[in-house]
């Protein structure tokens, strides 16, 4: 699976849009990107995640680049239970029991 | 639907102690896996399974073993617990994939505490 980089903290004002940028520039075609988060002492939990075209869900909004080289997160309306360390994940679906966890970005909102 | 069910969520143990982790998914998930995060690290993977009867390695798998002898079951034990061992586990599950193509989720436990002295 496909190396990610992510920046390792960022800070976010409540009530204001967070984007977490993610960058991924060596994914392969069958390779979808995955986000998830994961609040203290609690089991991460998932986001949402796309493969070519932008995605939307009730959590958040995926926008990936045409070359698909990177991608940011965009967390529309934060709030503090947003606090917490978000994680981008590159992986072919067939390696579904798998998952590479980096570092991640520990994201704060203040209010 | 309870999803992923870990217990016990604390346990301290004295070194060289056994003991085994309980995992549990009402999805009829086919995957499942454990994961081990140390403290400000990302989790790291220990073993998985495909389907009842199948097992493998992942990342970490030094020092536990695991069976699946159900689609619901996948306890995780640790043979004989280090304090090396101390880390907060996770269990996952999720749907295989037949066509290469589809994303699936992934769904975690709320984790198991293990402290070994």
């Amino acid at each position: 699976d496909a190396k990610t980089t992510q920046p390792t903290s960022m800070d976010c004002a409540e009530g204001r849009a967070a984007n977490l940028p993610c960058n991924h520039s060596t994914i392969s075609g069958n390779e979808y990107v995955y986000w998830y988060r994961q609040i203290h002492s609690q089991g991460p939990q998932y986001i949402i995640h796309g493969l070519k075209n932008n995605e939307t869900n009730e959590m958040a909004s995926l926008i990936i680049t045409e070359d698909r080289k990177s991608s940011t997160l965009i967390l529309p309306h934060a709030t503090l239970r947003d606090t917490a360390v978000y994680y981008c994940i590159v992986r072919v679906a067939v390696n579904d029991y798998k998952l590479s966890f980096g570092a991640g970005t520990t994201v704060t909102v203040r209010a | 639907n309870a999803g992923v069910t870990q217990t016990p969520k604390f346990q301290v143990l004295k070194t060289g102690q056994s003991m085994t982790l309980q995992c549990a998914q009402d999805m009829n998930h086919e995957y499942m896996s454990w994961y081990r995060q140390d403290p400000g690290m990302g989790l790291r993977l220990i073993h998985y399974s495909v389907g009842a009867g199948i097992t493998d390695q992942g990342e970490v798998p030094n020092g536990y073993n695991v069976s699946r002898s159900t689609t619901e079951d996948f306890p995780l034990r640790l043979l004989s617990a280090a304090p090396s061992q101390t880390s907060v586990y996770f269990c996952a599950s999720s749907y295989s994939t037949t066509d290469g193509f589809s994303g699936n989720t992934i769904y975690f436990g709320e984790g198991s505490w293990l402290t070994v002295v």
